[in-house]
């Protein structure tokens, strides 16, 4: 069966730090990825989405990057982050066509303070 | 602009009885509509999807009607139990796909024993 793993599932950074947060899915090949947050009170926001290795497609302009160095491999970053990124991030994926549900990890809450 | 919109944030009924969350949506060119339940601190997880050559889809104690012309989707819950309670999402995509999956803000139910 198909699993998704997300880490850190919590972290506290400075403004102005990096950010590396990272995906992995394992039991399934050539899957869609994506980046979504979900900031307080709102709704789930997709940040980024990839069809494929170093594929990636940008959904909003913003502090943040993605790349996707291997197939099952997806990973969040930011060169110095805002206070404006806290959140909950969620990493998800998808089989590659046709309609199907996303299937999302456990998430990690950001605090930039 | 919100394409798809849960207008109730929170719903609270008892436990037995049938929850309905309702979602509406303007974009005409949707036709794959998902629902998402979220605890605290998890990601969301996949209950049931519909597609909109269908106006219903059942799963267990899950029910989903598709009402095109009025384009509005709920999902029904019967008979709702406490560990229900949690955060629900309405979803929908274009025939594009998983990458463009819209979602509403969600509506936090609650199942009182």
């Amino acid at each position: 069966s198909q699993t998704i793993h997300q880490w850190p599932a919590t972290l506290v950074q400075p403004v102005g730090s990096p950010l590396s947060l990272e995906c992995t899915v394992e039991g399934t090949s050539n899957p869609n990825l994506y980046w979504y947050r979900q900031a307080a009170g709102r709704g789930l926001q997709l940040l980024f989405y990839s069809i494929g290795i170093d594929q990636i497609s940008s959904e909003v302009p913003q502090n943040l990057s993605a790349s996707r160095p291997q197939d099952r491999q997806f990973i969040l970053s930011s060169k110095k982050l805002l206070l404006s990124d806290s959140g909950f991030y969620l990493c998800a994926w998808s089989v590659r066509l046709g309609h199907s549900p996303l299937h999302f990890g456990n998430g990690t809450r950001l605090t930039v303070t | 602009d919100q394409q798809v919109k849960q207008n109730s944030p929170s719903l609270s009924v008892q436990e037995g009885r049938i929850s309905i969350l309702n979602c509406d949506y303007t974009n005409s060119m949707f036709d794959y509509f998902l629902w998402y339940k979220k605890y605290p601190a998890e990601g969301p997880t996949f209950l049931i999807s519909i597609s909109s050559i269908k106006d219903k889809n059942e799963d267990g104690r899950f029910t989903v009607f598709l009402n095109k012309s009025a384009k509005h989707l709920s999902l029904h819950i019967v008979p709702s139990q406490p560990g229900d309670s949690a955060v629900y999402f309405c979803a929908a995509t274009t025939q594009g796909g998983s990458e463009k999956l819209v979602f509403g803000k969600g509506t936090k139910l609650t199942v009182n024993p």
